[in-house]
């Protein structure tokens, strides 16, 4: 069974400092999508970044990067510059590649704290 | 922008009611999807629905039906609420062919 890993409960980070949140995932598929999802405080979920498996290019978005090795199956999540508004929970999800239900699987989430 | 929308922030039901969750998405996307989030379990996905009228269970369906009778709408319907199943409920919407999808707000529920 495919399975999501964020071994971080929580985290915590200095406004304008870097952190980086770990994920890790278990699957036999060669083609799948990889991502990282922001839970504000009782706010909406938003997707923050995704990476294709076949792209050996990591993803990057403004402040967001993600560390993406394919074969230790790890996808670590960068935040640059943090800034309060990051300040969340942040998911990592996984979907495997192909069929037309795009299921995700999420993992169990790390709380962002980001200290003034 | 894509937008998904749940008919009540907070609701709270007795045991034993019947309680139905509405979603509604503008974005003419084929697939939406029900979850519950609990701490430290993340999201786990109740039932997702891929067409009108189609619908598949998701990895905790006991208790829980859905229906999909438009395609901007999916409803979560608990037949016999219990306390168990006190929790939030995010629902989601998205395209096939590009795998990511878009929330609602949620509804957090409280059974008593």
């Amino acid at each position: 069974a495919q399975t999501v890993t964020q071994s971080q409960p929580e985290m915590s980070v200095q406004e304008a400092e870097t952190v980086t949140l770990s994920c890790t995932y278990d699957t036999s598929e060669s083609d799948y999508y990889l991502f990282w999802y922001k839970q504000p405080p009782s706010r909406q979920m938003i997707l923050v970044i995704r990476q294709e498996a076949y792209k050996q290019q990591n993803a990057t978005e403004n402040r967001f990067s993600v560390n993406f090795q394919k074969a230790a199956k790890s996808f670590s999540l960068k935040i640059s510059d943090s800034q309060l508004g990051d300040a969340a929970m942040y998911f990592c999800a996984y979907s495997p590649y192909g069929g037309a239900t795009n299921k995700l699987i999420f993992g169990t989430g790390t709380l962002l704290a980001v200290q003034p | 922008d894509v937008k998904v929308t749940q008919s009540s922030r907070y609701l709270v039901k007795r045991t034993g009611e019947k309680v139905f969750l509405e979603c509604v998405q503008d974005m003419d996307h084929e697939n939406m999807f029900w979850y519950r989030q609990d701490p430290g379990l993340g999201l786990r996905l109740i039932y997702f629905s891929y067409d009108v009228k189609m619908k598949e269970k998701g990895d905790i369906p006991e208790g829980y039906s859905v229906s999909r009778e438009k395609k901007e709408r999916f409803s979560l319907i608990l037949e016999s609420a219990s306390t168990n199943q006190t929790s939030m409920y995010l629902c989601a919407s998205g395209p096939p062919d590009r795998y990511e999808q878009y929330f609602g707000p949620g509804t957090r529920l409280t059974v008593t």
